[in-house]
């Protein structure tokens, strides 16, 4: 079974509109959660980490985690057609050291102008 | 920003081929791994390894071996490739201390095994 899941597969918002995307652990272990970004033709980027309950905004994303039920968003406001991407959410046992990172499938989002 | 460089970007072999794919990173970080990406998979660790000399067994690192041979290098082995082994491959570093512990990605190795 997947230990992290993402949804939707696949999601499209016009430039300037709101991209939410969700993701879930099944496994109580994974307390710590990033996004990762990635691109066509390169390697994933990190966007955000965040490891305790509520929200983080950096610029134009927020992230919101609820740890009870093991979930995280990724909200994009105002987006652009440079946020069109693979989005992971990623999530870890650990805030530091070994950081081995469990992948969901990804969310590959589409802004068009 | 980290930088992390795999070679080649693109290998095409025969199945029962030998394949090593090669990375370095310039960042003094402890930590690389190997990861796979597959459509319907998302990002699949194979190996990783905390220093030199050092190799841990990742999720799914059946038909790979992996060596650290110093702190900058680490190179993917698959000795006797088979078709299900082509993928787009991933090599990242992280630096493993600190509370915000970020992966840096190369650009990746696309391998076709014929």
């Amino acid at each position: 079974q997947q230990k992290v899941q993402q949804s939707p597969e696949s999601l499209s918002v016009p430039e300037g509109g709101m991209a939410s995307l969700n993701c879930t652990s099944s496994d109580r272990n994974f307390q710590y959660f990033w996004w990762y970004r990635q691109h066509s033709g390169e390697g994933p980027k990190a966007l955000m980490s965040i490891f305790s309950d509520g929200d983080k905004k950096e610029g134009r994303f927020t992230a919101h985690l609820n740890k009870a039920s093991l979930h995280v968003s990724l909200h994009i406001r105002d987006s652009q057609p440079s946020d069109s991407a693979l989005y992971f959410c990623a999530a870890s046992e650990h805030d530091s050291g070994y950081n081995k990172l469990t992948f969901g499938k990804g969310t590959v989002l589409l802004v068009s102008p | 920003e980290a930088a992390v460089t795999q070679s080649p970007r693109n290998k095409v072999t025969v199945t029962g081929g030998n394949v090593t794919l090669s990375c370095r990173q310039t960042n003094s970080h402890n930590y690389m791994y190997w990861y796979r990406q597959d459509t319907g998979h998302g990002l699949r660790l194979i190996h990783y390894s905390y220093g030199a000399g050092n190799l841990q067994i990742g999720d799914v690192p059946d038909g790979y071996k992996a060596t650290r041979t110093t702190q900058e290098d680490f190179f993917l082995l698959l000795e006797l490739a088979s078709p299900s082994q082509t993928s787009l491959y991933f090599c990242a570093s992280s630096d493993g201390g600190g509370r915000v512990n970020t992966l840096y990605f190369g650009a990746g190795t696309r391998l076709s095994v014929l």
